[in-house]
């Protein structure tokens, strides 16, 4: 049921920006708020964006989060190492009733 | 300091049963949704199910419904999930996860493997 669609891959070299996409449609983006997961190497996910745009206290503002229709972006600026990950969209599907999880991006720093 | 720990998994059988429990603590567990997520090995975030802070309303993935059955008891901080008639593809660690309905999931365990082989 991953019909939010990211791409699988990312990459940089630190310093630079970074924007890594989250596809979806009418039912789930389009009328819902998007969240965004950090998932480093062996640990659970952390939540780093929620409500499109918001950053939970300890978030750097580094990272930031946009939704445009039917699609979220999220932004990392200024990228360092330790910003290696899996990164993960979701958002709430009212058709379907279900949480939606994009299929995650791979974020490498180079 | 939010808690929370996941236990009950293992090594099942396909076709056998397990139960996952969810110990929470370090927050008000009724005021807030439960959710639980599995990722298959190398594999990316699913979700599984959820269910309101009173118990009363449940959701499921198409892929589990009928199988799984989400529950939690408000006088034991306990959240739990019921798997009967396994399959190797439900292998995966599954995570336990918070969610105060405002933001959707904010706070997640750190996972139980479980692994469905003859």
């Amino acid at each position: 049921q991953s019909v939010l669609t990211q791409p699988p891959s990312a990459s940089g070299t630190p310093g630079q920006r970074v924007t890594i996409s989250c596809s979806g449609s009418s039912s789930n983006i389009g009328s819902n708020t998007v969240n965004w997961y950090q998932q480093l190497p062996g640990t659970a996910p952390k939540l780093l964006i929620y409500s499109n745009n918001q950053r939970p206290s300890g978030v750097p503002d580094r990272f930031s989060g946009s939704k445009s229709g039917t699609s979220a972006s999220l932004a990392i600026s200024g990228l360092q190492s330790e910003d290696e990950a899996n990164y993960y969209c979701a958002a709430w599907d009212d058709s379907l009733n279900v949480v939606l999880f994009g299929g995650g991006t791979k974020l490498t720093v180079l | 300091e939010v808690q929370l720990v996941e236990s009950g998994g293992g090594l099942v059988q396909p076709g056998g049963s397990l139960r996952l429990s969810c110990v929470a603590s370090g927050f008000t567990f009724t005021s807030y949704w439960m959710h639980w997520v599995r990722q298959g090995p190398g594999k990316g975030l699913v979700w599984v199910s959820r269910i309101n802070s009173d118990g009363r309303s449940t959701n499921y993935a198409d892929s589990v419904k009928g199988r799984f059955t989400i529950s939690r008891d408000n006088a034991k901080n306990t959240l739990y999930l019921q798997m009967n008639s396994l399959r190797a593809e439900d292998t995966a660690v599954y995570y336990c996860a918070r969610d105060p309905t405002v933001t959707g999931i904010d706070y997640w365990g750190q996972g139980t493997l479980v692994t469905v082989s003859s």
